[in-house]
């Protein structure tokens, strides 16, 4: 059974920074790009960004380019988003998804940017 | 920016055929999947490229697409398909970037 299970959300401030997790399990990480999406509250889904499966190439959204950085360790079937400069519009529950089309989701984490 | 645009909302009453439609300029070049998201849960994937169907999801979903326009067809809605169903594509720009539609709320009653 595929499993993918988020950690590290919680409150920020506003310029603050804060480090996502997702660990999966039931199936061979390294052979599937990886990806995050977002929903803002009350709000629809927003991709942020993806990573081939070495970790070779890693794109995102417009909003978060420069300020957030997708990463993984397949080692550790661990996927990563490393934010930087959160602002407000940041927050959002933040999913983990499997491969770049997402055909398997994470629970989500809850990330709130406020001061 | 690349957009792809959804109805806000679908309404049908249980057993009748309901239609939410997704259309964007790249989608005669890249393919289109749909999510469902009931409230509280996170999204659940029911149609990829265009109009295969992930074997746990029920026959009643299928997908089509022509020119610029994806659809998913619910055929014999019932009231458990009631929850908000979202398009995604990704831009034929070479920026490697996707987007998800506004999302419909598929209402049924």
């Amino acid at each position: 059974e595929v499993q993918l299970v988020e950690s590290g959300g919680g409150l920020v401030q506003p310029g603050g920074s804060l480090r996502l997790s997702c660990v999966a399990s039931g199936f061979t990480f390294s052979s599937y790009w990886m990806s995050w999406v977002r929903q803002a509250p009350g709000k629809g889904l927003e991709w942020v960004a993806n990573i081939k499966r070495d970790g070779s190439e890693k794109y995102y959204e417009d909003s978060v380019k420069g300020r957030f950085t997708i990463s993984r360790d397949n080692a550790k079937d661990s996927l990563f988003l490393q934010m930087n400069s959160l602002r407000v519009e940041d927050t959002a529950v933040y999913y983990c998804a499997r491969d770049y089309f997402a055909d398997y989701w994470g629970q989500g984490v809850l990330v709130t940017v406020s001061s | 920016s690349y957009e792809l645009t959804q109805p806000p909302s679908v309404s049908v009453s249980p057993g009748q055929t309901a239609g939410i439609t997704c259309s964007g300029d790249a989608l005669p070049k890249k393919y289109a999947y749909w999510y469902r998201q009931k409230s509280g849960q996170a999204p659940e994937l029911v149609i990829y490229e265009d109009t295969r169907r992930p074997s746990e999801i029920p026959e009643r979903f299928s997908g089509s697409s022509s020119g610029t326009m994806a659809t998913l067809t619910i055929n014999g809605a019932q009231v458990e398909d009631e929850a908000d169903y979202y398009c995604f594509s990704a831009d034929s720009s070479g920026d490697h970037r996707w987007v998800f539609g506004g999302g419909t709320k598929l209402a049924v009653l």
